[in-house]
């Protein structure tokens, strides 16, 4: 599976735009993108996937550039309730060992 | 649409005794369930994954004979984590992967977890 990189943390103020980088440098061919938030004490929740380009839905957005090495979430407008821990995972379509790395905190201040 | 269950959310057991938690997909018929332990400031490790009627795959490091895992139907798997000992205090959380409508076959869809505190 490959290897992601976030920022272990992000601060932000409510209604502003947050983008979060993930590298994913050796992304094979066949690997998906996706991304889960998790609050404290509760499971993983699924945002968004991808493969290539852009993909939209109603929580957030998901930027892939054509190289495929790097992915970014966008979520619009932010809110306190977005405070949560952010999970880039990379791998192949329905794959088993899904790696959950370190991820992202992302803290919404007022 | 996407639905998992887990039951109990919070137990606290005895060092010596066994616990089972239970993981229901409530709207859709899960293929592959899936077992994650977290400690606390800590991401998610997967422990094993099950398919229904099928024993169960362990992680590395994972004992299989203190961990058991059984898939008897498409929306329910149990782990009981036998002869618990403090050091098996943990966030416990399933999830389960389908495939009917509303539900994207390649995701996983989780629990909300189990907290076990074993004194």
């Amino acid at each position: 599976l490959a290897k992601t990189t976030q920022p272990i943390s992000m601060d932000s103020y409510e209604g502003q735009e947050v983008n979060i980088t993930c590298s994913h440098n050796n992304i094979a061919t066949n690997d998906y993108i996706t991304w889960y938030q998790q609050f404290p004490s509760q499971g993983p929740r699924f945002i968004i996937q991808g493969y290539k380009t852009k993909v939209t839905n109603e929580v957030a957005s998901l930027f892939i550039p054509a190289d495929r090495k790097s992915s970014t979430l966008s979520l619009p407008r932010v809110s306190l309730s977005d405070t949560a821990v952010y999970y880039c995972l990379v791998g192949p379509f329905g794959a088993n060992n899904l790696f959950f790395g370190t991820g992202t905190r992302l803290t919404v201040i007022p | 649409g996407a639905v998992v269950s887990q039951h109990p959310s919070w137990v606290i057991c005895k060092s010596g005794t066994s616990v089972k938690i239970e993981c229901r997909s409530l709207d859709f018929q899960a293929t592959t369930m899936f077992w994650y332990r977290q400690f606390p400031k800590q991401s998610l490790m997967l422990m094993a994954t099950s398919n229904e009627g099928s024993k169960a795959t362990y992680e590395q490091g994972v004992e299989k004979d203190k961990f058991l895992i059984n898939h008897a139907s498409l929306t329910l798997s149990t782990l009981t984590v036998t002869s618990a000992h403090p050091e098996d205090s943990s966030f416990y959380i399933c999830s389960a992967r389908g495939s009917l409508a509303g539900v994207i076959k390649n995701i996983q869809y989780f629990g909300a977890g189990t907290r076990l505190s074993v004194l």
